[in-house]
C-alpha cells in the first residue's frame, strides 16, 4: 500500500555515536520530510526538502540533518546521540504544496 | 510557536457506539489534515480541510473544519473493530510554512467488541 519505504526498521545505538536513516519517497513525490515521534507522541516536524534542498526546519538542533538524492530516496543523520533521540523516525512524502503525506513504516531508533 | 491541543487523550467505547475527538489550534489554520495510526503501524492519510466551515464524510468518518479555522473535529458512526488506533489531527499554518504540520498528541480509540 505505502510506497514510501525506511530503512533500518530497527536500530541501537550507544549514547554519543551518530547515525544514518535511509527513506526510498513514493515516485513523483518531489517533497520528503522527517519526523520524530516518541511514544505515545504526536509525530514533531524536524526539517523539509523539496527538489534536494533543505526549506524548513522544525525546532531540533544541528546535530540532525539530511540529504535528498534526485532518485526520491534521502537521509536522517544525526550526530552526537543522545538518550532522548530514543523515538520513531518517519519518513513522509508529498507532492508538494498542502497534500496530504504518505508516511513510511518508520525506523524505531534505540540509544542506550 | 503553534500548538495542537486534542481531546479526549484516550477514548474506550463498544462496538456500535459512536466517537468524537476534538482538535483545537493556538492559531488560524491554513489547512488541517488528518492521520490514523494503528497500534504498532504509522500515520495513514485520512483527509485534508481546507475551507471555513468545511464539513467532509468518508462513510462511517465525519471531518469538520471550524469557522475560525482554528479547530477540527472528526466523528465516527457506529464504530468497529477495525476503527481502533490513533488519531492525528495536524495543522499547517500557511504561507510561507504550509508545509510544517503541527500534529496534536492525538487520540487513542479503542472498541470492545
Amino acid at each position: 500500500e505505502t510506497g514510501v519505504t525506511q530503512s533500518p526498521t530497527h536500530l541501537i545505538k550507544t549514547r554519543g555515536q551518530q547515525v544514518t536513516l535511509r527513506c526510498s519517497s513514493q515516485s513523483g513525490h518531489n517533497t520528503v520530510s522527517w519526523y520524530q515521534q516518541a511514544l505515545g507522541q504526536g509525530p514533531q516536524f524536524i526539517f523539509q526538502y523539496y527538489r534536494e534542498e533543505e526549506n524548513g526546519r522544525g525546532n531540533f538542533p544541528p546535530r540532525f540533518s539530511g540529504l535528498q538524492f534526485p532518485n526520491y530516496s534521502s537521509e536522517l543523520n544525526v550526530n552526537a546521540l543522545e538518550l532522548d533521540d530514543s523515538a520513531l523516525y518517519l519518513c513522509a512524502s508529498n507532492l508538494g504544496g498542502t497534500y496530504g503525506y504518505t508516511f513510511g513504516s518508520g525506523t524505531r531508533l534505540t540509544v542506550v | 510557536g503553534q500548538q495542537v491541543m486534542q481531546i479526549p487523550q484516550y477514548q474506550h467505547v463498544q462496538e456500535g457506539e459512536d466517537f468524537t475527538t476534538y482538535c483545537n489550534s493556538s492559531t488560524t489554520l491554513s489547512n488541517i489534515q488528518w492521520y490514523k495510526q494503528r497500534p504498532g503501524g504509522h500515520p495513514v492519510f485520512l483527509i485534508q480541510l481546507v475551507k471555513s466551515g468545511e464539513v467532509k464524510k468518508q462513510k462511517r468518518l465525519t471531518f469538520q473544519f471550524g469557522e475560525a479555522k482554528k479547530n477540527s473535529s472528526l466523528h465516527i458512526t457506529a464504530t468497529q473493530t477495525t476503527d481502533v488506533g490513533t488519531y492525528f489531527c495536524a495543522g499547517s499554518p500557511g504561507g510561507g510554512s504550509n508545509y510544517k504540520l503541527t500534529f496534536g498528541k492525538g487520540t487513542l480509540l479503542t472498541v470492545n467488541p
